[in-house]
């Protein structure tokens, strides 16, 4: 299994300022993913981040909204900007590896004001 | 369109009995099916999977069934613990797994002692 980290855990942050969430994997992987977790709901995809290439964004997603880079198989980062209080959420990165089985991360949780 | 559909929203059983988990799903190209177990504060966690071209699958005191004709898939847990007490989610894939995944709603299982 991968074992995946992110940074920050939560954050609190002020409307229209921006903020970027770090994921680190253990292990090298082709598909890392963006995850939105709302409070007390299902997840939703962002996007799909895969190496060398660029994101695939999800419907009602935008790369202005949500830029993510992939330098490398084991990190990725998901900045969301112009942030508002409806951008409130737990965002998780998640990774598929040689299985079908896709790790997710711890979370970050962000509060904006 | 919500494309898999998850029953009930919030689940109260005593230990040591049944909790039961529905999904159903409406795209037939799906062909992978995980149930994610996710307690407060961390990300989900890949609990069992299944495939179509099997009716049933059991790891420990996990089971899922599976009914390709009516496209619907549950989660049985035997012998309930308060350990178990968590956010249970369906979800579904294409391309044997190595796809993005769509998630239900979730389950809020509570395990009372």
């Amino acid at each position: 299994s991968a074992v995946i980290s992110q940074k920050p855990s939560r954050d609190i942050c002020q409307r229209g300022t921006s903020l970027t969430i770090q994921c680190q994997v253990d292990s090298q992987v082709t598909m890392m993913f963006w995850y939105r977790q709302q409070p007390g709901q299902s997840l939703t995809l962002i996007a799909t981040a895969n190496q060398g290439s660029e994101a695939t964004y999800e419907s009602g997603f935008v790369i202005d909204k949500f830029p993510i880079s992939r330098p490398n198989l084991t990190f990725s980062t998901l900045t969301v900007s112009n942030m508002s209080p409806e951008d409130s959420s737990i965002y998780l990165c998640s990774v598929q590896g040689e299985t079908d089985t896709q790790y997710f991360g711890p979370g970050t949780r962000l509060t904006v004001l | 369109q919500q494309q898999v559909k998850q029953s009930p929203q919030s689940l109260i059983v005593q230990k040591g009995g049944i909790s039961i988990i529905n999904c159903a799903y409406e795209n037939t190209a799906f062909d992978y099916f995980p149930w994610y177990q996710q307690f407060p504060g961390k990300g989900p966690a890949l609990l069992i999977a299944i495939r179509p071209d099997v009716s049933e699958k059991k790891e420990g005191r996990f089971t899922i069934s599976f009914n390709k004709s009516a496209k619907q898939f549950s989660l049985h847990i035997m012998d309930s613990q308060p350990g178990d007490s968590a956010t249970y989610f369906c979800a579904a894939s294409m391309n044997s797994g190595y796809s993005t995944l769509t998630f239900g709603k979730g389950t809020m299982l509570l395990v009372s002692p």
